[in-house]
């Protein structure tokens, strides 16, 4: 598509269910990366692919978040057993650069999923 | 680790007055820095971005924002902003433009009235 989609784009959870965000990133793009950003605060990185391979997973909170991208395009984020705290919006992005590339690559974001966890 | 701070969480200027958004970072590395745009129910837009070279960037829509190296500082500038400025305004830096892993500030809300 001709941007980055992302669904569902609102979600309401009772505390400890599980939730499943989903990402379509743009055709082509190699990099793909999941952000969280809370209320009032600026984006804060989760996780970053390269094609399919999870090369940096630092920013995820707990052990209760796991992300993939099994073909490489699609990405899904999920997280299990939900806090209060996750409440936040979750952003994804993609780019067709990938570590080594020394080009300009910019980042294309979705408009995001806010879930709120009750 | 990189840091970036914008001090003022909204800017409340008046439609054709100029406007400065102030962005500091702070980081042990050389650093490329980026401003995004994000609109109300809509994604992060790139604005513009410092990577090498000269030191002010310009945007298509007339912003514009300078490096200051000694002031560990990327503040962002419009001579005259229009009602259709109004949105989020987030300063980010990345030590890496190929993995672009960002470091973003808390975000201005500039605030344009008639």
């Amino acid at each position: 598509g001709a941007g980055v989609s992302q669904s569902p784009r609102y979600k309401v959870a009772k505390r400890g269910q599980d939730v499943a965000l989903r990402c379509d990133p743009i055709s082509g793009h190699v990099s793909l990366f999941w952000y969280q950003q809370a209320l009032g605060q600026g984006p804060e990185f989760l996780t970053y692919f390269q094609n399919e391979a999870q090369l940096d997973k630092s920013g995820l909170p707990s052990d209760r978040f796991f992300a993939e991208r099994p073909e490489g395009s699609v990405s899904t984020l999920k997280i299990q057993r939900t806090q209060q705290e996750d409440s936040a919006v979750y952003l994804c992005a993609s780019s067709l650069g990938y570590r080594g590339n020394s080009g300009a690559n910019v980042l294309t974001f979705g408009a995001g999923s806010r879930l709120t966890v009750l | 680790a990189q840091s970036v701070t914008q001090l003022d969480s909204q800017v409340p200027v008046f439609e054709e007055a100029p406007v400065e958004l102030r962005c500091n970072y702070s980081s042990s590395v050389s650093v490329y820095l980026f401003w995004y745009v994000q609109y109300p129910n809509q994604g992060l837009q790139l604005l513009l971005k410092y990577l090498s070279g000269s030191t002010l960037v310009e945007s298509i829509n007339g912003f514009e924002a300078e490096f200051n190296k000694s002031q560990t500082s990327f503040h962002l500038r419009k001579p005259s902003v229009h009602i259709s400025d109004t949105a989020e305004y987030f300063c980010a830096v990345s030590r890496d433009t190929g993995f672009q892993k960002l470091v973003f500030g808390t975000g201005t809300r500039l605030l344009v009235s008639p």
